[in-house]
């Protein structure tokens, strides 16, 4: 059964910096992995989605990596900004009906 | 832009009464998902569809029915509230499972 995992749980920055955030998933049979961005008390923003055939995609400050092989996902945000702040979700798709798999996601806070 | 809409952004019910949420796409997508999200589980898939009067169980279809009556519109039924239904409903919408998945600004239900 597939299984997503989000380490740290939550992280703390100063503005300014350069971050990753991390996703490993145990079965590297996947469509592809999605990166998303949830407010509090909002609903789930698309950031990026890699196909499986992709190694990385880039959007804006945002580059996200994958290595199906390995079973690790990186999503990069560079010189992070307190907007920023926010949890960032990874999730996988794959399986007989295709569904996401979701890890539990990564609290960003950036400080001003 | 894709727009997938919730009827409710909050809403508050008694035990035992019939709930209906409704989730609404403008993208013609055949795919449509319902999750639940509650603090320390993540998201956790209700039901889905892949076309019209179609359904499927996810992984925790206990005590929720769905309905998919047009293409656009996927509603989750709830037929008796009841405490441990208190959560935050996220619907979905998504073309196939080679695209990405979009999602609704949620619903705060509150049963007392």
């Amino acid at each position: 059964k597939q299984e997503v995992t989000q380490i740290p749980a939550a992280l703390s920055v100063p503005e300014g910096e350069n971050l990753v955030l991390n996703c490993s998933f145990t079965d590297s049979a996947i469509y592809n992995l999605q990166w998303f961005r949830q407010d509090p008390g909002k609903g789930l923003t698309s950031l990026l989605l890699i196909q499986s055939s992709q190694r990385e995609q880039t959007s804006g400050r945002l580059n996200a990596s994958l290595d199906k092989s390995s079973g690790r996902s990186t999503l990069y945000i560079a010189a992070s900004q307190p907007g920023d702040s926010a949890t960032y979700l990874c999730a996988v798709t794959g399986g007989s009906q295709g569904n996401l798999i979701f890890g539990k996601g990564t609290k960003l806070s950036v400080k001003p | 832009d894709v727009k997938v809409t919730q009827s409710s952004r909050y809403l508050v019910k008694r035990t035992g009464e019939k709930v209906f949420l409704e989730c609404v796409q403008d993208m013609d997508h055949e795919n449509m998902f319902w999750y639940r999200q509650d603090p320390g589980l993540g998201l956790r898939l209700i039901y889905f569809s892949y076309d019209v009067k179609m359904k499927e169980k996810g992984d925790i279809p206990e005590g929720y029915s769905v309905s998919r009556e047009k293409k656009e519109r996927f509603s989750l039924i709830l037929e008796s509230a009841s405490t441990n239904q208190t959560s935050m409903y996220l619907c979905a919408s998504r073309g196939t499972p080679f695209y990405e998945q979009y999602f609704g600004p949620g619903t705060r239900l509150t049963v007392t």
